[in-house]
């Protein structure tokens, strides 16, 4: 079945560690965005990448960083310098130009002990 | 840059009653307008979208209008069901820009039974 993939659901993060959230997607979508969102808010772009090797920030990057070595797979970590990390992440897939529509996976909860 | 407004953002209706979600949008560039549904501890699902060729489009008991002078969009849910109770979501993007999709703040739907 095509879809995205978020893992893992829950994680547990330490002050002062950085964690990787992994997104993967088989639906040979170019694009692919990093979405974080508080509760009973809506969702805030983090960083967003059209192509392979190309990515670009979004309205709150600051503490994050992601990579893009694979069309498939666009994995953010959240680094000791993000001040408020706990939230819930969404990763999405879209055909370039967006026009298509997104498909979200499932979300990581991420949550600092 | 792009600023999506969402009202209200709670609503509820009697079940079989209809549901109306309203949304503005500052970039007169934008011309893709999708709705997403999330339910609780999942990702949002695309369930609707419309362009800006377009002034409204239906999907059984969901429909979508646009009026772009205006700038402003909105959900219709007719006949509304308890399995409608979700947080919706309006988002706006640029067609074949950088793949920015920006969200509103989400409107939580309850249905009364």
């Amino acid at each position: 079945d095509g879809g995205i993939t978020q893992s893992p659901k829950y994680l547990f993060r330490k002050e002062g560690q950085n964690v990787t959230l992994s997104c993967e997607q088989n639906l040979n979508h170019d694009a692919m965005y990093w979405y974080r969102q508080d509760p009973g808010q809506g969702l805030r772009l983090i960083y967003y990448s059209q192509i392979v090797n190309d990515f670009q920030k979004g309205d709150i990057a600051e503490g994050y960083s992601v990579s893009r070595e694979k069309k498939e797979s666009f994995p953010l970590t959240v680094t000791s310098a993000q001040k408020n990390p706990t939230a819930f992440y969404l990763c999405a897939s879209s055909l370039t130009g967006a026009e298509q529509g997104a498909f979200f996976g499932q979300g990581t909860r991420l949550t600092v002990v | 840059g792009e600023n999506v407004e969402q009202h209200p953002s709670t609503l509820s209706v009697q079940e079989g009653d209809s549901a109306v979600i309203k949304c503005t949008y500052s970039d007169s560039a934008s011309n893709y307008f999708p709705w997403y549904k999330q339910e609780l501890g999942k990702g949002p699902q695309l369930i609707i979208d419309i362009r800006s060729n377009v002034g409204e489009k239906k999907d059984q008991r969901i429909a979508v209008t646009l009026n772009k002078t205006a700038k402003h969009f909105s959900l219709h849910i007719t006949e509304t069901q308890p399995e409608d109770s979700a947080v919706y979501f309006c988002a706006a993007s640029l067609y074949s820009s950088a793949s920015k999709i920006i969200f509103g703040s989400g409107t939580r739907l309850s249905i009364r039974p």
